[in-house]
């Protein structure tokens, strides 16, 4: 069974540009979260889609904005890019199976913003 | 709001040795507790789930055990190989959350041959 994918792996981006990253789950899990890994502030929660309605959302400014789409694969926008976006974002996907709730993280994209 | 913290933030141990790393959590209204590894700029492999209903879980060389009313997990590492040299890190899944995770700050381990 495949894991989580995460694309792209790395990405260079430039002050005030826009970036989109992309998250596919385990088959069969509907639930996406995102996260935001620095080494400042750690792993922070971004917000959390499930059957393509966002569910849950941290902290972050309205830059920071998400989508899912029908088939549970999510994306996730950052506009007018700032050198504190700079960080790991890595996604999740989780599934529930006789009442456990697991997570299953992705290798990650890192960005760079210059 | 669930805060969560992981003592130590370091560690650095001889091989074979048994050691314990701690998190503790503010609200025990937690679903369950989840201990994830993470190499150096790699993502998080998840090692243990214990539902709140729980006290531990075991997995080979680890166990983790919950105390929900002390606000407690720990993460026992049995006779530690150099392998097993990453960053540790515990994330609390609260009740009426969703999936969302509140995550200590982690604690780097270092297993020296």
């Amino acid at each position: 069974k495949a894991g989580v994918t995460q694309t792209p792996r790395y990405l260079i981006k430039t002050r005030g540009q826009q970036v989109t990253l992309s998250c596919s789950p385990i088959s069969g899990h509907r639930s996406v979260s995102w996260y935001q890994q620095t080494p400042g502030q750690g792993l922070q929660f971004l917000f959390e889609y499930f059957s393509e309605t966002q569910r849950n959302k941290g902290n972050f400014p309205g830059r920071f904005s998400g989508r899912q789409f029908s088939n549970s694969r999510s994306e996730m926008n950052v506009s007018t890019l700032e050198l504190g976006d700079s960080a790991l974002y890595l996604c999740a996907s989780s599934f529930t199976h006789q009442g456990d709730t697991e997570a299953f993280f992705g290798q990650g994209t890192r960005l760079t913003v210059v | 709001k669930q805060e969560v913290t992981q003592i130590p933030a370091a560690l650095s141990v001889p091989e074979g040795e048994n050691l314990v790393l701690n998190c503790s959590f503010t609200d025990s209204a937690i679903y369950n507790l989840q201990w994830f590894r993470q190499d150096p700029g790699k993502g998080l492999t998840s090692l243990l789930l214990i539902q709140s209903s729980q006290r531990e879980q075991t997995s080979g060389r680890l166990n983790a055990s919950l105390d929900k009313s002390s606000g407690r997990s720990t993460l026992y590492i049995a006779a530690s190989q150099p392998g097993d040299s990453a960053t540790y890190l515990c994330a609390a899944r609260s009740d009426n959350a969703g999936n969302m995770l509140t995550f200590g700050g982690g604690t780097r381990l270092m297993v020296k041959p």
